[in-house]
């Protein structure tokens, strides 16, 4: 099984562009989650998409959005970008919803950079 | 709210050495812990489960509800356990947003 993709794998943006990230899961799975690394923060949870619905978010400004197709692709955007925007973007895919019976597959992410 | 603290940001050990990584929560509720490893180059992946109770690649975690920690011990290191360690919680909301520690990366010394 092919594992989980993300494109593009790099971005470099400006303040103010808006972006879109891209991932599709593992063939199968219905649930995608994203997820912010930066070197301060670590690890932030975003959001989570579990049947073309937002089921969870994260603590972050609706700069920050997200949408999942009927494919469970999923893409997420963000809009009037910031320097502390610059991070590594984690995608995750699951069968379903629910962290503590389902495994989460995670993307090689996205290394967005925001000057 | 939900916090996992991994105190250390490196650890050094020498091969055949017993390791511990160090995972402390702080959560009102009864947590799902997780540990996850990100080998050089490699994705991050999901090491072991609580609720499994399982052992993998030798490693294993115990829940301690007193001290609020998932340490995770091996009893002998390896060289190709050298890696970056994540402490994950989940609150059981049935969403799969996981908290994270903010890691600890594991040097095995030949």
């Amino acid at each position: 099984k092919a594992g989980v993709t993300q494109t593009p794998r790099y971005l470099i943006k400006t303040r103010g562009q808006q972006v879109t990230l891209s991932c599709s899961p593992i063939s199968g799975h219905r649930s995608v989650s994203w997820y912010q690394q930066t070197p301060g923060q670590g690890l932030q949870f975003l959001f989570e998409y579990f049947s073309e619905t937002q089921r969870n978010k994260g603590n972050f400004p609706g700069r920050f959005s997200g949408r999942q197709f009927s494919n469970s692709r999923s893409e997420m955007n963000v809009s009037t970008l910031e320097l502390g925007d610059s991070a590594l973007y984690l995608c995750a895919s699951s069968l379903t919803w629910g962290a503590v019976y389902n495994e989460q597959f995670f993307g090689p992410g996205t290394r967005l950079t925001v000057l | 709210a939900q916090r996992v603290t991994q105190p250390e940001k490196l650890l050094s050990v020498f091969k055949g050495a017993p390791v511990e990584l160090k995972c402390n929560y702080s959560y009102s509720g009864s947590p799902e812990l997780f540990w996850y490893v990100q080998y050089s180059r490699q994705r991050l992946q999901l090491l072991l489960r609580h609720i499994s109770r399982e052992s993998i690649k030798g490693f294993t975690a115990d829940l301690n509800k007193g001290e609020t920690s998932f340490h995770l011990k091996k009893p002998f290191a390896q060289e190709e356990d050298s890696a970056m360690y994540y402490c994950a919680l989940s609150d059981q909301t049935g969403a799969n947003n996981l908290f994270f520690g903010t890691g600890t990366r594991l040097t095995v010394i030949p």
